[in-house]
C-alpha cells in the first residue's frame, strides 16, 4: 500500500545545530508540503513543492529550507535550530491542487530544540 | 488575507449529535475541507465541500454556505473514538495558490 513516512519520529537537538527531517512518499504524488503544528496556531505551512526541482516558501519559512531532487522525497532542513522551532512537524502530499485533491499526512516528527 | 474561526473546544455525550462550526473570511473560495486528528497522530481527510449544501458520509455530514462564509461538521451517534481535533481548511485561489489554509482546530471530547 502507498504511504507517506517521516523520520525520525522524535528528535532532540541543541540550539544552533543543523537538523534535517526526512519525508518519503510512495503515492507518486507531484505535490509535497511541510507544516508545523503548535498549540494555539493549528497547522502552518512552511514550504511546499509542486514537482522535482520546484520549491516554494509558505507562511512560516524563515529558518527552514527544502530541496526536491526526486518525486518521493522532500527533506526539511533547519539551518541553525532555534528554541522557537520546537514543534511537531508534518509532511503531506497530494496528487494535484485542483478540485477534490486531498492531502495525505505523514505521522509527524516531534522536534525539541534545547 | 484569510481568517478561519472554529471553537477551541467542545464536549458531548456518547450517542448524541454534535455540530462543529467553521466560519471563514477569504478573498476567494475554491473548496473547504474537514480533517480529523487524534492526539499524537496525523490529520486524516473527512470531507470536502465546494458547492452549497450538505454532504453526508455515514455518521458524518458537512454543510457549506458560501454566501455566509460558513460550514459545519455534524457528527451523529457519537462514539468515544470520535474524541479528537477537527480541522477546518479553506482553499483560496487568490494569488495563485491552491493550498488550503487551516483553522486552529476544535478539540472534541466525548464522555460516557
Amino acid at each position: 500500500d502507498a504511504e507517506i513516512t517521516q523520520s525520525p519520529r522524535h528528535k532532540i537537538t541543541e540550539t544552533g545545530r543543523q537538523v534535517t527531517l526526512a519525508c518519503h512518499q510512495t503515492w507518486n504524488h507531484n505535490n509535497m508540503f511541510w507544516y508545523r503544528q503548535d498549540l494555539g496556531h493549528g497547522l502552518r505551512l512552511i514550504h511546499y513543492s509542486y514537482g522535482v526541482q520546484d520549491t516554494n516558501k509558505g507562511e512560516v519559512s524563515d529558518g527552514y529550507s527544502v530541496s526536491r531532487s526526486n518525486t518521493e522525497d522532500l527533506p526539511l532542513t533547519l539551518e541553525s535550530a532555534a528554541s522557537s522551532q520546537t514543534s511537531v512537524y508534518f509532511c503531506a502530499s497530494s496528487e494535484g491542487v485542483l478540485s477534490t485533491d486531498t492531502q495525505y499526512f505523514g505521522p509527524g516528527t516531534r522536534l525539541t530544540v534545547l | 488575507g484569510q481568517n478561519i474561526d472554529q471553537p477551541t473546544e467542545m464536549t458531548a455525550t456518547e450517542g448524541a449529535i454534535v455540530q462543529i462550526n467553521c466560519t471563514y473570511q477569504t478573498s476567494g473560495f475554491n473548496g473547504l475541507f474537514w480533517y480529523q486528528q487524534h492526539a499524537g497522530e496525523a490529520p486524516t481527510f473527512l470531507s470536502y465541500n465546494v458547492l452549497d449544501g450538505l454532504e453526508e458520509k455515514g455518521r458524518f455530514s458537512s454543510f457549506l454556505s458560501r454566501s455566509k462564509g460558513y460550514s459545519y461538521l455534524l457528527l451523529k451517534e457519537l462514539q468515544m473514538k470520535d474524541s479528537a481535533s477537527y480541522l477546518c481548511a479553506v482553499r483560496d485561489p487568490t494569488g495563485g495558490s491552491y493550498i488550503p489554509t487551516f483553522g486552529r482546530g476544535t478539540s472534541l471530547i466525548v464522555h460516557p
